[in-house]
């Protein structure tokens, strides 16, 4: 069964700091990763989607690795600013398991002081 | 097409009500899914519809619940006789068939209280 970890579950930093956010798998059989953010009592916005033939993707201050084989992935925000400060969650598609739907871990609280 | 909507925002009832929330999925997406997420815990996959056809159940769907997508576009999400451990926000997203090649947009979400 796959199961999806994220460390640490809070992070408290100040502005302008390069951060790195982990998230760790256990079944490497996966079909893609995809970061989202979210908001308190908002909805999920998705970061960056990496694909199983991918290693990264990059989007703006956003850079997102897969290493399928260690099971991780991590995600580097640069250059971190106050409006950063959200729940970040990784979530992992296995095919194995017959159907398309993600399995999230439980996220990494982020609060950037200014 | 301006992506996933979920309606209502907000939902307070009583226990023992029933509530329906709805979910119109990006045009093109054909598969739908609801999950469902608790205060601090990342959300839990309910259920998910390719077209009208619901494919799979999470055994989280208990009875009570029941989803319906009926022409394919829009979905619904019942929860009869309502219990304060259904407090929860509800998720909708959707995706196209080929999910590795755009993964999951997913709507604002409809916070579910049961006093």
């Amino acid at each position: 069964k796959q199961e999806v970890t994220q460390i640490p579950a809070a992070l408290s930093v100040p502005e302008g700091e390069n951060l790195v956010l982990n998230c760790s798998f256990t079944d490497s059989a996966i079909y893609n990763l995809q970061w989202f953010r979210q908001d308190p009592g908002k909805g999920l916005t998705s970061l960056l989607l990496i694909q199983s033939s991918q290693r990264e993707q990059t989007s703006g201050r956003l850079n997102a690795s897969l290493d399928k084989s260690s099971g991780r992935s991590t995600l580097y925000i640069a250059a971190s600013q106050p409006g950063d400060s959200a729940t970040y969650l990784c979530a992992v598609i296995n095919p194995l398991t017959g159907t398309y739907k993600y399995i999230f871990g439980t996220g990494t609280r982020l609060k950037v002081l200014a | 097409d301006t992506g996933v909507s979920q309606d209502p925002r907000h939902k307070i009832t009583k226990r023992g009500q029933n509530v329906t929330f709805r979910c119109d999925p990006i045009s093109e997406h054909n598969r739908l899914y609801w999950y469902r997420q608790t205060l601090g815990q990342g959300p839990e996959f309910l259920t998910y519809f390719q077209n009208e056809a619901q494919l799979e159940k999470s055994r989280l769907l208990s009875d009570r619940f029941s989803a319906e997508r009926p022409k394919g576009s829009f979905s619904t999400l019942e929860i009869q006789r309502t219990e304060q451990g259904d407090s929860a926000m509800y998720l909708c997203a959707s995706s196209l068939t080929a999910v590795k090649s755009g993964g999951y947009t997913f709507g604002s979400g409809t916070r579910l209280t049961v006093v």
